[in-house]
């Protein structure tokens, strides 16, 4: 059964960078039948996806975060990364790792809260 | 692609059925999933491909529509069923967006 964990700083300061890392469980990364994602929820707010990353290391971001985003993977350790940058309090959020088949987010991580705050 | 859910919310007695919309600002042909998400925890994918009811998803959710309306139906809502619903689409791949959501609380 396919599982993942995100961890990570629950704090960051303004301007600095976020990074989380997600471990994924009950299957290989290498499989190509897989995307791995990150999505985010500020607090009582929608899901916005973030990005996605391939097991070739092929990546994509969404185009109104692409200039702050860098994931990245490393399949030999089954896990996968998010950098964002420049963080302001808008980035506040529930950051998610999640599995992703044919466009759709079939697997979720818990989530792991991540506060912008001095 | 922009998406669209109405209603905002949706008071409805257990028992009772439930129909929510998500309206997409052009077509996305099939390529559109619902989930559902409960207090503090992370989604959960209902139906994919418009109509494709995900693993283990009971068959009272049932989902329809093409192009830029789709529905959601929850044939007789259970208690646990009282949640928000987002719709999402994949037409654009790989640019994904989420609607705002429904919230489906008890009349």
């Amino acid at each position: 059964q396919l599982q993942l964990q995100e961890s990570g700083p629950g704090l960051v300061k303004p301007s600095e960078t976020l990074s989380l890392t997600c471990t994924v469980s009950g299957v290989s990364m290498m499989t190509s039948s897989y995307y791995w994602a990150w999505i985010r929820q500020p607090p009582g707010k929608g899901l916005e996806w973030i990005g996605s990353i391939y097991y070739s290391g092929n990546t994509y971001y969404n185009s109104s975060l692409m200039s702050r985003v860098t994931m990245s993977l490393d399949t030999s350790k089954n896990y996968f990364s998010l950098k964002l940058s420049s963080l302001t309090a808008a980035d506040t959020a529930v950051y998610y790792c999640a599995s992703e088949r044919i466009g759709m987010f079939d697997s979720w991580g818990q989530g792991s809260l991540v506060t912008v705050s001095t | 692609i922009v998406l669209t859910q109405s209603p905002a919310t949706l008071s409805v007695s257990p028992g009772e059925r439930a129909t929510l919309s998500c309206r997409a600002s052009q077509s996305v042909s099939s390529n559109l999933a619902w989930y559902q998400q409960k207090p503090g925890q992370a989604p959960r994918l209902l139906i994919y491909g418009a109509s494709t009811r995900a693993t283990g998803i009971p068959a009272r959710f049932s989902g329809s529509g093409s192009e830029t309306e789709f529905t959601l139906t929850i044939s007789s809502l259970q208690s646990e069923d009282f949640a928000i619903y987002y719709c999402q689409q994949s037409n654009n791949w790989p640019q994904f967006t989420f609607g705002p959501g429904t919230k489906v609380d008890v009349k």
